[in-house]
């Protein structure tokens, strides 16, 4: 059964470093999303994303949040300098249909710690 | 300000017992309402959808209702087993837009 896959799966950064997390969405997919979850709370919506652009962001999703799909799989997230509040598992998920109804799939989620 | 709450925070139950987990939200206007199971480090998993026109369904042993004139949903499940240990979470869907408001989840623990 196709799934979305994440790398890495673990991610420990010195705060103020960038860093780029990868996913790949399920091949046929048309929409993309990112989601973080604090450890302990619950699950955030950061952004959407089809047709190569932002579709909807979330107030967390500020100017060091950045998205790029830079080929037909991969779907990144990039934070351009980390603060300790960034620490958190950051899940991505994708859809073929609209997302008001459509599935979403869930990869299985990256564990970023900033120290 | 849409929200979603679920209730219990937390229960505990004996393997082959049922159980009902509560949800209330005041997401405006609603779209859609789903149920996720998310175990421990893992992304969540879509166990059901369903839209306002929508008062039940089922996934196996998992049964969801909604209520859209209350703004409630259950979800049901059956003769649990040890598997079914996780967290599950209410997610709604407001029309405006595609971004998800999820609950804090109801974290459901079988013993045998």
């Amino acid at each position: 059964e196709p799934e979305v896959t994440q790398t890495p799966s673990h991610q420990v950064t010195q705060m103020g470093q960038e860093v780029i997390l990868r996913c790949v969405p399920i091949s046929n997919h048309l929409y993309f999303y990112w989601y973080r979850q604090i450890l302990g709370q619950k699950v955030e919506f950061l952004v959407s994303f089809y047709n190569n652009e932002i579709s909807e962001k979330s107030e967390i999703f500020d100017d060091q949040f950045s998205v790029e799909r830079p080929d037909g799989s991969n779907f990144t997230l990039k934070i351009r300098s980390t603060k300790l509040e960034d620490s958190a598992m950051y899940f991505c998920a994708s859809t073929l249909a609209s997302g008001l109804v459509g599935t979403q799939y869930f990869g299985p989620g990256t564990r970023l710690l900033v120290l | 300000k849409n929200q979603v709450e679920q209730s219990p925070q937390s229960l505990i139950i004996l393997e082959g017992k049922n159980c009902t987990l509560q949800c209330n939200y005041t997401v405006s206007p609603f779209s859609n309402l789903r149920w996720y199971k998310q175990d421990t480090g893992r992304g969540p998993v879509s166990l059901t959808i369903m839209t306002f026109s929508e008062n039940t369904k089922s996934n196996g042993r998992y049964t969801a209702t909604l209520d859209a004139d209350t703004k409630q949903s259950s979800l049901h499940i059956t003769a649990s087993q040890l598997s079914d240990s996780a967290s599950y979470i209410c997610v709604v869907s407001a029309q405006a837009g595609t971004a998800l408001i999820f609950g804090k989840g109801t974290t459901l623990s079988v013993s045998s």
